[in-house]
């Protein structure tokens, strides 16, 4: 069965300071992984998705994650915070048509982003 | 194109009262889904349907019911309302059965039950 686990339900970092959100995932087979972004009181949009191109996935507004198959880790990282990426990020992974092709998501982690 | 649209964007509704959330998309997507959201508990899936005329329960489906009649729209239907559905409706789409599809999501439905 797939699952994701992420370790952090809230972060706060200050603005200009490196981000990490951090994802791990279980899986029966070669996952399918996403980080969406939730703005408040917004709809989900994607952030980035891992689909064995490259371990290194590149993503909007500077996001980049790396994929990791011997830590089953999917963690997100940027560079420098902005105020903008306050939200709340989901970690996902996908399933296998059989199963409806359904999402699971994580509880989600909630970036606070100081001045 | 609009994407993914969801109707109504807000409900009140009382215990025991019924209503049906319409989601539309227009990307000729195969595969749609409702999901409810809590705080702390992500997105949970409530039923899904994986072409026109066919529907599967998810992980919460109790209190639901759906309909696919249409390619282009999924009904997520609450009969008799309560409390303890009081949440964020999010509706999605994928275009078919690639593991590496990307589902696009609907703005939501907040829908409050008194």
């Amino acid at each position: 069965a797939q699952s994701v686990t992420q370790l952090d339900s809230h972060v706060s970092v200050s603005e200009g300071t490196p981000v990490l959100l951090r994802c791990n995932y279980s899986s029966s087979y070669s996952p399918s992984l996403f980080w969406y972004v939730q703005h408040p009181n917004k709809g989900l949009q994607l952030l980035l998705k891992y689909t064995s191109a490259a371990t290194l996935v590149k993503g909007i507004n500077g996001f980049e994650a790396e994929f990791k198959k011997s830590e089953t880790s999917f963690h997100l990282t940027k560079p420098s915070a902005h105020m903008s990426d306050a939200a709340e990020y989901f970690c996902v992974v996908n399933t296998l048509y059989n199963q409806g092709g359904k999402l699971i998501f994580g509880q989600g982690t909630e970036l606070s982003v100081k001045p | 194109n609009a994407g993914v649209t969801q109707t109504p964007k807000f409900r009140v509704l009382k215990t025991g009262q019924s209503m049906t959330l319409l989601c539309a998309q227009d990307m000729n997507h195969e595969y749609m889904y409702w999901y409810r959201q809590d705080p702390g508990m992500g997105l949970r899936l409530i039923h899904y349907s994986v072409g026109e005329g066919t529907t599967a329960k998810g992980e919460v489906p109790d209190g639901y019911n759906v309909s696919r009649l249409k390619k282009q729209n999924f009904l997520l239907g609450l009969e008799s309302a309560a409390p303890s559905q009081t949440s964020v409706y999010f509706c999605a789409s994928r275009p078919g059965q690639g593991i590496r599809e990307t589902q696009y999501f609907g703005p939501g439905t907040r829908l409050l039950v008194l």
